[in-house]
């Protein structure tokens, strides 16, 4: 099993430019999540998903969207690009949720918008 | 006021020392809890699940207080390799949410 895989690793856009962050998970996960970690501070829920068609907001979902068409993949999507958005994504996928579901993460995708 | 509270630390120890971290929540409702590790420029990995009886793993040992609402995260005999960002994560009833600490930063120092 590759796990989460998240493409690409590193990325510069310009103010303005649109980018899709992929991510794909190989365990029949149900959920799926998007986090931003801006320096120093804790991990922020952008979107999620408990299966395939079903996606709703987390905590900061300004400025992105996204779509499950498949267990496997749970892109996010960039639209007009912001300073505010240079951070490091991650993507994460569950089996299940609670006590004893572990959330497995993706390496991550550094973003810097100029 | 935020709805996980860690100290940012860094909590700087000798090797073999032992030390522990607090995190506090701040909704009753929190029923899963966790402690990942991040290494620098990584992505986080479960450390442990936090039990409400507390549980060990090996030189790891987390413990839940319900009343006082926080959990925390023993180490013993601390290696160099314990040398990373330790993040406290709750999860509330009945959303599929999970609230992530801003972190403890932990140095080994030989």
């Amino acid at each position: 099993n590759a796990g989460v895989t998240q493409t690409p690793k590193f990325r510069i856009l310009k103010i303005g430019q649109s980018m899709t962050l992929q991510c794909t998970q190989d365990m029949n996960h149900n959920y799926m999540y998007w986090y931003r970690q801006d320096p120093g501070m804790g991990l922020k829920l952008i979107y999620y998903s408990v299966g395939a068609g079903i996606t709703d907001k987390g905590e900061v979902p300004n400025g992105y969207n996204v779509s499950r068409s498949t267990t496997e993949d749970f892109p996010l999507r960039l639209e007009l690009a912001a300073p505010s958005q240079t951070s490091v994504y991650f993507c994460a996928s569950s089996y299940d949720y609670g006590m004893r579901e572990t959330q497995y993460f993706g390496p991550g995708t550094r973003l810097l918008v100029l | 006021r935020k709805e996980v509270e860690q100290d940012p630390g860094p909590f700087n120890v000798p090797e073999g020392a032992t030390v522990a971290f607090n995190c506090t929540y701040s909704n009753s409702a929190s029923q899963s809890f966790f402690w990942y590790r991040q290494d620098c420029r990584k992505e986080p990995k479960l450390l442990m699940s936090v039990y409400s009886s507390g549980n060990e793993d090996g030189r790891f040992t987390a413990q839940l207080n319900r009343a006082s609402q926080y959990i925390s995260l023993l180490i013993r005999d601390s290696k160099l390799s314990d040398s990373a960002t330790y993040l406290c994560v709750v999860n509330n009833v009945g959303t599929y949410k999970y609230i992530f600490g801003t972190g403890t930063r932990l140095k080994v120092l030989a």
